[in-house]
């Protein structure tokens, strides 16, 4: 059975300080691993798609990285409005379909 | 605009009512998605189909339904054999790998 577990459940930052959050996976085989940004009430946003172990995709003040049990999001010098849940999720290269398995998210506060 | 649209964004339901959710999408991607999410919880998926008339059950498909009539349209339908039906919706589509979320419906029964 797939698992998603992300680590921490949250995280408090000040504006500037970077940190990185965890999303450790165990799949059969990994056809892909994803991150989004969920905003409270919102529908969660696509951010990046990692395929396999050394691979690393940016956006803006953000960084995906992946190896073969975990991915890290790192946050840059993070700024209020990254305030947000980001979600992980895996898709097993063994399912039929490609539905996700996903974390349970951490909760990002930047204070200004 | 390309996109995924879920209709009503809040629902509210009385007990032993069935209640239908819409999700459509115009962006000609052949599979659709249905995920639940509860506070704490990930998102969890009920329904999928990958192409029009065919679908299968997700992992928590009890006292759900849906159809795909049109490659557009994937309805979900929550029945009142749904014990715990307060939730957040998702719909989602994908052409291959990666999905695409709705702004999700909020389901509340009173």
């Amino acid at each position: 059975e797939d698992q998603v577990t992300q680590s921490p459940e949250a995280l408090r930052l000040q504006e500037g300080e970077s940190s990185s959050l965890n999303c450790s996976y165990t799949v059969s085989g990994l056809r892909g691993l994803f991150w989004y940004r969920q905003d409270p009430g919102k529908g969660p946003e696509f951010l990046f798609t990692l395929y396999s172990a050394g691979e690393e995709k940016e956006k803006e003040r953000l960084k995906a990285t992946l190896t073969k049990k975990e991915s890290f999001l790192h946050i840059t010098a993070p700024k209020p409005e990254d305030s947000a849940t980001y979600l992980c999720a895996v898709q097993d290269s063994g399912a039929g379909s490609y539905q996700l398995t996903f974390g349970k998210g951490t909760k990002l506060s930047v204070i200004p | 605009d390309g996109g995924i649209t879920q209709s009503p964004k809040y629902l509210f339901r009385k007990e032993g009512q069935n209640v239908t959710l819409s999700c459509e999408q115009n962006l000609n991607h052949d599979a659709m998605y249905w995920y639940r999410q509860d506070p704490g919880q990930g998102l969890r998926l009920i329904y999928y189909s990958q192409i029009v008339n065919d679908f299968q059950k997700g992992d928590i498909a009890e006292g759900y339904s849906v159809s795909r009539e049109k490659k557009e349209s994937f309805p979900l339908t929550v029945t009142s054999a749904q014990k715990n039906p307060t939730a957040f919706y998702l719909c989602a589509s994908s052409m291959g790998v990666e999905a695409f979320f709705g702004q999700g419906t909020r389901l509340t029964v009173v």
